[in-house]
């Protein structure tokens, strides 16, 4: 699987876009950009996830550059709910659910109020 | 619909002790995991299960041991608890091979975890 580099915290205004990079320079074509995040006590949370095409969820909206070396997950309205971790995963569809997913240090996301 | 739930969420051990942590899904998926995290750490996958009767080791398997006898259920046993495995523990399940291939979307649900100490 290819490596993510995230931030390691962020901080964003209530009410603000908050927008999460998420580098992944030796990405292969058939892996797919995956973003979870976790509230503090609780279990990860899935988002979004896309191959090449932006993407957008009730969620969250996915911007993968043309290269697809690097995401940036956006939430549009940052509420105090957003606070938490925000994991970017890279992973082929090959692996499925089976031998999991390799979830790094993310992007711990403070939202201000 | 409830998801996945795991039992219990906290419990304290003293070293030597055995225990069995209880992860049950309702939503027919074929692939559950277990997951420790540990500060700074990130989520370590500890087992995983691609259906009933079929279990295999993750990242970080020693000192635990697990079976699936049903679809439904994936117990994580600990033998002989050690402060080492003082940790959060999270299990998970995502669906079918071929509904990930179809779409890519390999979801993980996580249960709520269990947050476990060995004195």
């Amino acid at each position: 699987d290819a490596k993510t580099t995230q931030p390691p915290s962020m901080d964003c205004a209530e009410g603000r876009a908050a927008n999460l990079p998420c580098n992944h320079s030796t990405i292969s074509g058939n892996e797919y950009v995956y973003w979870y995040r976790q509230i503090h006590s609780q279990g990860p949370q899935y988002i979004i996830h896309g191959l090449k095409n932006n993407e957008t969820n009730e969620m969250a909206s996915l911007i993968i550059t043309e290269d697809r070396k690097s995401s940036t997950l956006i939430l549009p309205h940052a509420t105090l709910r957003d606070t938490a971790v925000y994991y970017c995963i890279v992973r082929g569809y090959s692996g499925g659910g089976a031998d999991g997913l390799t979830f790094g240090k993310g992007t711990h996301l403070i939202i201000q109020p | 619909n409830a998801g996945v739930t795991q039992t219990p969420k906290f419990q304290v051990l003293k070293t030597g002790q055995s225990m069995t942590l209880q992860c049950a899904q309702d939503m027919n998926h074929e692939y559950m995991s277990w997951y420790r995290q540990d500060p700074g750490m990130g989520l370590r996958l500890i087992h995983y299960s691609v259906g009933a009767g079929i279990t295999d080791q993750g990242e970080v398997p020693n000192g635990y041991n697990v079976s699936r006898s049903t679809t439904e259920d994936f117990p994580l046993r600990l033998l002989s608890a050690a402060p080492s495995q003082t940790s959060v523990y999270f299990c998970a399940s995502s669906r079918t091979l071929m509904g990930i291939k179809l779409t890519g979307a390999n979801v993980l649900t996580f249960g709520a975890g269990s947050r476990l100490t060995v004195l």
